[in-house]
């Protein structure tokens, strides 16, 4: 059964680093997206993008963080220099087609620690 | 008031019982309505969703959607302890360029054997 994978698994950065977190979503989906969990909280929305270009992006998105599909497979998350606050599990979603949110399929997620 | 709010549990019942989980919103824009599992440290995984108000069965899954009270709710028969894990409800209005998921906090269920 195809999947979203991720990696790294767990990424330990130092405050003011970059990192770059990678997703693979299914091959024949369209539309992805992230998410975050901070430990404890709910999973939050931060970005959706379609057509190599972002479609919507919440207020967490700041300019700190990019998205990027570099080649026709992956699709990354860059976070430019990073808080404490940063430190979250951050989920890769995919979906078949535009219009079809109910049916995102999630990655098992990176988790970030930032110390 | 929270977009969406869900009892965070914990939730704890003997195998084999009938487990109700629920949420309720506040945003009328909502039309899907899913529920997605998650084991602890790991992603997400869609379990059903819905349309608008109504009824959908999935083997021992049954998700119901009121849209007039803005209440959800998934019911699981014959639970088993393999259910034990924390159950998002997630919504999205439906919006070409708004495919976005509002979670709940999730609610952890134990089946206890």
């Amino acid at each position: 059964e195809p999947e979203v994978t991720q990696t790294p698994s767990h990424q330990v950065t130092q405050m003011g680093q970059e990192v770059i977190l990678r997703c693979v979503p299914i091959s024949n989906h369209l539309y992805f997206y992230w998410y975050r969990q901070i430990l404890g909280q709910k999973v939050e929305f931060l970005v959706s993008f379609y057509n190599n270009e972002i479609s919507e992006k919440s207020e967490i998105f700041d300019d700190q963080f990019s998205v990027e599909r570099p080649d026709g497979s992956n699709f990354t998350l860059k976070i430019r220099s990073t808080k404490l606050e940063d430190s979250a599990m951050y989920f890769c979603a995919s979906s078949p087609v535009l219009g079809s949110s109910y049916e995102q399929y999630f990655g098992p997620g990176t988790r970030l620690t930032v110390t | 008031q929270k977009e969406v709010e869900q009892d965070p549990g914990p939730l704890s019942v003997p195998e084999g019982a009938i487990v109700s989980l629920n949420c309720t919103y506040s945003n009328s824009a909502f039309q899907y309505f899913m529920w997605y599992r998650q084991y602890s440290r790991k992603g997400p995984e869609l379990l059903m969703y819905t349309y608008s108000s109504g009824n959908k069965e999935d083997g021992r899954f049954t998700a119901q959607v009121d849209k007039s009270s803005k209440y959800i709710s998934l019911f699981i028969r014959d639970s088993q302890p393999s259910d034990s894990a924390t159950y998002l409800c997630a919504m999205s209005a439906w919006d070409f360029g708004n495919e976005k998921l509002t979670f709940g906090t999730g609610t952890r269920l134990t089946i206890i054997p």
